[in-house]
This record gives structure tokens, C-alpha cells and sequence, in this order.
């Protein structure tokens, strides 16, 4: 079965803290993608990234950085000095087969609060 | 621009009533899904479809149903066997294949609430 899990429900941080975001998934599948997802109040959620199960590397974006483990089975997400306007709902998502029915499989959620 | 359009914004329905959400995208895109988001439980996926006139059940479609008549359009009924219709609905796009590295457009969603 295909299950990803973000553990931290909701994390409050004053701004400029770095603050990583944890994920981690299972499937049986050796081909697979990973991705992360901001939603703001405003609801729409915004595509921040996805990665490949055979591409390992670590990937940097601005403030954003992520680390990609297949040994333990992670995806997680760190921003670095933090703003106000990261505070957001971040969702991790894997997709077992891209290609066949694309579709998306959601963690539930992390709620990221940054504070002036 | 492109994008997904989600209307209405808020909808609110009485208990026994079947609303429709409507979802369209001009982005070309083949395939189109329909999540529900509650408190704590992230997005579930109740339908989706691959290509016109075709559709497939996802983890939580009963109490649902959809149609796609046109590659624009994936409007979802809420029927009154929905036992707890209130959520946040989303609907996405996204192209078929590895053409888009960008995962699935998301529309902006309709909150509904029964009252």
C-alpha cells in the first residue's frame, strides 16, 4: 500500500528560524515521484517541487532546500531563514506511476506558522 | 492565463439537496481529479478522469458522481446519500504522461457546507 506521513501537524517558528519539514512514504513500486505542495489561506495549492525515485540528489531552490533519502524512505523540506509569508499548509505527495493514472497520493499536512 | 476555475467559491446546502461543483480548465490538459480536503486528513481523492467520457472511482466515491462531456469541464455532484459533504473540494489537471514537471494544477477550491 502506498501511505506517505508527515508526523508534525503544526510548527510554529519566529521568523528568520530555519524550520525542516518531515515526510516519509512507503510504496512497493522502484519507480516513483515525490513532491511538495504549499496551500495558503487562500486554499489553492501551489506545486513547489517534484523529484524521482533514481535522482538522490539533494535539491536547493532560494530558501528552500530538499533531501531526498531512499535508504529511510524521507522526503524532507527545509527553509531557511523563514518569512512571514511561508506560513502556509505544506503537503507531501508521492505518485506510484506517472504515466498510468498519475494520481497523487497526499500526506496530511503540515501546518507552518511563522511568526514576526 | 491558464489555469482551473472552481465555482462557486462557497456553497452551502440544505441536508437531502444535490449540488453540483463546477471545474474548468483551459490548460489542455487531459486528465482531471477531484480531492476532498478535511481538518487533519489531507486530500482524498473521490474521482478522476483520464480522457473525455471516461472516469474512474477514487478512494472515497460513494455519495458522489461526475461527468466528463467535454475535456474542459469535470463537474462534481454532491448527492444527498453524501453522508458528511461538508469539506473543502479541490479540483486538478494535469497533462498525461511525464510532459509536465510540474505535477497537477490545482483550482482554488469550493467550500461547502450543509446547514
Amino acid at each position: 500500500a502506498q501511505k506517505v506521513t508527515q508526523a508534525q501537524t503544526e510548527i510554529s517558528v519566529v521568523e528568520k528560524e530555519d524550520v525542516t519539514l518531515d515526510c516519509v512514504y512507503e510504496t512497493r513500486d522502484t519507480t516513483y515521484y515525490l513532491f511538495w505542495y504549499k496551500q495558503p489561506p487562500s486554499g489553492e495549492l501551489v506545486f513547489l517541487i517534484r523529484r524521482n525515485s533514481f535522482d538522490e540528489q539533494n535539491e536547493i531552490s532560494g530558501r528552500y532546500s530538499w533531501n531526498f533519502q531512499k535508504s529511510t524512505s524521507s522526503f524532507n523540506f527545509t527553509i531557511t531563514a523563514s518569512q512571514v509569508v511561508d506560513s502556509a499548509v505544506y503537503f507531501c505527495a508521492l505518485s506510484e506511476a506517472w504515466g498510468a493514472t498519475n494520481k497523487l497520493i497526499f500526506g496530511t499536512g503540515t501546518l507552518l506558522a511563522v511568526q514576526p | 492565463d491558464g489555469g482551473i476555475t472552481q465555482s462557486p467559491k462557497y456553497l452551502f446546502r440544505k441536508e437531502g439537496q444535490n449540488v453540483t461543483l463546477s471545474c474548468e480548465q483551459n490548460l489542455n490538459h487531459d486528465a482531471m481529479y477531484w480531492y476532498r480536503q478535511d481538518p487533519g486528513q489531507g486530500l482524498r481523492l473521490i474521482y478522476y478522469s483520464q480522457i473525455v467520457n471516461d472516469f474512474q472511482k477514487g478512494d472515497i466515491a460513494e455519495g458522489y458522481s461526475v461527468s466528463r462531456e467535454k475535456k474542459e469541464s469535470f463537474p462534481l455532484t454532491v448527492t444527498s446519500a453524501q453522508k458528511n459533504p461538508t469539506a473543502f473540494y479541490l479540483c486538478a489537471s494535469s497533462p498525461p504522461g511525464s510532459r509536465s514537471n510540474y505535477g497537477y494544477t490545482f483550482g482554488s477550491g469550493t467550500r461547502l457546507t450543509v446547514v
